[in-house]
């Protein structure tokens, strides 16, 4: 079935380690997101990408960094986590100008001790 | 600034009433997009509804409609009937400008809980 996988599911993982969450859509789509989920602060966009060899800062975009080297695959890299960026994270995708729908991930649950 | 305010954190209504849920937005883009999606226990997102910002006419989908008053920056879900599968966390979301740059911000949320 198309859509967006996100790996891993699950992950713990101890303060200072470098981490990549993986996002790979077989949609075709242009643009992709990474949005960071916490309790009480609803989904805020991380970093983004319109097409590929673009990308661009959200409104959390410190300690995380993206690359879109093409139109498949979008990994968010933590260099050296910290237990702020405990969260659960979703990768998204959208066709491109004037679309309608975001396409979601699964979502990856990622604690940081 | 808050981009996305959705002002209600949670709403408790009986099965069978209408419930709006609150969204005001703030752009100074005249091409924006309005979105709304609903998160179940089980955490996907689900794409509810969207309100492109040159519709002539409320976006209506099914038992979901948009109350689309562009001069208040407003953008109100209105589920009508509301069923016990309607509890989530529900999502207003913006798309700002058609070319270049295309940030999609999402608000805090509203918890709705269905009562039986």
């Amino acid at each position: 079935i198309a859509g967006i996988t996100q790996a891993p599911t699950s992950q713990i993982l101890a303060a200072g380690r470098r981490m990549t969450l993986r996002c790979t859509q077989d949609m075709r789509h242009n643009a992709m997101y990474w949005y960071r989920q916490d309790l009480g602060l609803g989904l805020r966009l991380i970093h983004y990408s319109n097409t590929a060899g673009t990308t661009g800062k959200g409104e959390v975009p410190d300690g995380y960094s993206v690359s879109r080297a093409n139109t498949d695959d979008f990994p968010l890299t933590l260099a050296s986590a910290v237990p702020s960026q405990t969260s659960v994270y979703f990768c998204a995708s959208r066709p491109g100008q004037g679309a309608r729908e975001l396409f979601f991930g699964e979502g990856s649950r990622l604690t940081v001790l | 600034a808050q981009k996305i305010t959705q002002t209600q954190p949670g709403m408790f209504v009986q099965e069978k009433e209408a419930v709006t849920l609150d969204c005001t937005y703030d752009t100074s883009d005249p091409s924006y997009g309005l979105f709304w999606y609903k998160q179940p226990s089980s955490g996907e997102m689900i794409f509810l509804i969207y309100q492109g910002s040159y519709d002539q006419q409320n976006a209506t989908e099914g038992r979901y409609s948009l109350n689309f008053q562009k001069a208040r920056k407003s953008a109100n879900l209105v589920i009508s009937a509301s069923q016990l599968g309607d509890s989530a966390m529900y999502f207003c979301a913006m798309r700002e400008g058609i070319q270049g740059a295309q940030k999609l911000v999402f608000g805090q949320g509203t918890r709705l809980t269905i009562n039986p």
